[in-house]
This record gives C-alpha cells, structure tokens and sequence, in this order.
C-alpha cells in the first residue's frame, strides 16, 4: 500500500531532550515536507525537500532541523524541544503522476 | 508569505442540503491549486488539483472550479451526508513552485 509513514503518533519529552520523529515514504516520490498544526494557525510548512541532499526552510523553521540522505527518509530533529513546539506535526510527500500530496498518520508532541 | 484564504471558518448543514465553500488566493504567478478533505483523527486526503483557469473538477457529489486570474476556487458538494462532515482545506503554492501553503479550512459539520 502506497503511505507516508510517521513515528511516533504520541510523544511526551521535556524540554531540552532531543528528539526524532521519523517519517518514511515507499513512493519513491522526489518531494517530501514537515508542517505542524495549530489550532487557529492552520497547516504551517517546517521544512521541505526537493530531493535527496536538498532541504530548504518553510515558513516556521526555528527550533527545526531536518535531513534528506536517502529518498525514501525524511526525519524531523528537535535538537532542543521548548513548550511553544507542542503541536501536531505531518510529514507529506509527492512526486510525479501524483495527485496532490499524500500524509502520514501525524504525531502529536508534548512538550513540558 | 502567500496568504491563502477560506470562507466560512465553519459551517453546519442539514442532510441533503447543498452547500459550497470559498478559497481565495494571490492570483500573480499561480502554479497549482489544491484541495484536501481533512476528517477528524484522520490526515489530510487529495480532493482535487487544479491548474487551468476554467478548470472544474468533479469526484462523486463534490466538484471544484477554478479561477486564477480573480484567485478563487469554489468547492461544491451536492446533497450534503453526514459522512461529509470534515475540515476542507485548500492550498496554493508559494510563487517559487517549491511550497503549498494551506489555507486554516472550512469546517462542515452534516447534521442527519
């Protein structure tokens, strides 16, 4: 079945511990992005890739890193999470001959 | 930052009325407009994408329509079920072509 896959769907950390969410595609699609979800605020983009060794910042990078070493990858790094990046985070992706971009599940975060 | 726009915030209908939904968007170097159906505890599904202006869309009792040089698009859905309640969300990308940025969405609620 052709999915994004994310995990965790639930994590609570503290703040400062470093932390990865995953997030893994079998659609060989060449894009893939980050975007969190605030009540309010709407899907806002973290961070996205074009390709393999290619990222680049959306509208809400701080606090954020992510890498791109194979196509199929895209993890999410919060080096040092704080409570203001509680959220509900999606990972997408798209690529040729797709309509629109398919989802992960999501992972809600907690940060305290 | 491209400001993508939806109208109403939310809505609540009976079971077979038909309704329709707004999304505006800056019309200068459009490239693609998307819509999502976004159903509770649920990730973000591929309605429509739309790139020509005059475009309509059509996926059982749901259309679309397109307009690019005024920079809106209409979402239609034709005897509304309580299976259609949902958040809908509409995303236009930046004007590099790299990032689709969602508009906050349109949230229907069918009541039977």
């Amino acid at each position: 079945e052709a999915q994004v896959t994310q995990n965790p769907r639930y994590l609570i950390t503290v703040t400062g511990k470093k932390l990865t969410v995953t997030c893994s595609q079998n659609m060989n699609h060449e894009y893939m992005s980050w975007y969190r979800q605030d009540p309010g605020l709407g899907l806002r983009q973290i961070y996205y890739s074009m390709n393999v060794e290619v990222t680049d910042k959306g509208d809400v990078p701080e606090g954020y890193k992510v890498s791109r070493k194979e196509k199929r990858n895209f993890p999410l790094i919060l080096e040092s999470p704080s409570p203001n990046q509680t959220s509900l985070y999606f990972c997408a992706s798209t690529g040729q001959g797709a309509v629109g971009y398919t989802f992960g599940s999501g992972t809600r975060l907690t940060v305290v | 930052i491209l400001n993508v726009e939806q109208s109403p915030q939310s809505l609540h209908v009976q079971e077979g009325d038909s309704t329709n939904f707004t999304c505006s968007f800056p019309s200068s170097n459009f490239y693609a407009l998307h819509w999502y159906r976004w159903e509770t505890a649920k990730s973000p599904e591929a309605l429509f994408v739309m790139t020509l202006n005059g475009d309509e869309k059509k996926k059982g009792r749901i259309s679309a329509t397109l307009n690019t040089k005024e920079g809106y698009s209409y979402l239609y859905i034709k005897g509304s079920q309580p299976e259609d309640s949902a958040t809908y969300l509409c995303a236009s990308f930046n004007q590099a072509g790299t990032a689709l940025i969602f508009g906050k969405g349109t949230t229907l609620s069918v009541s039977s």
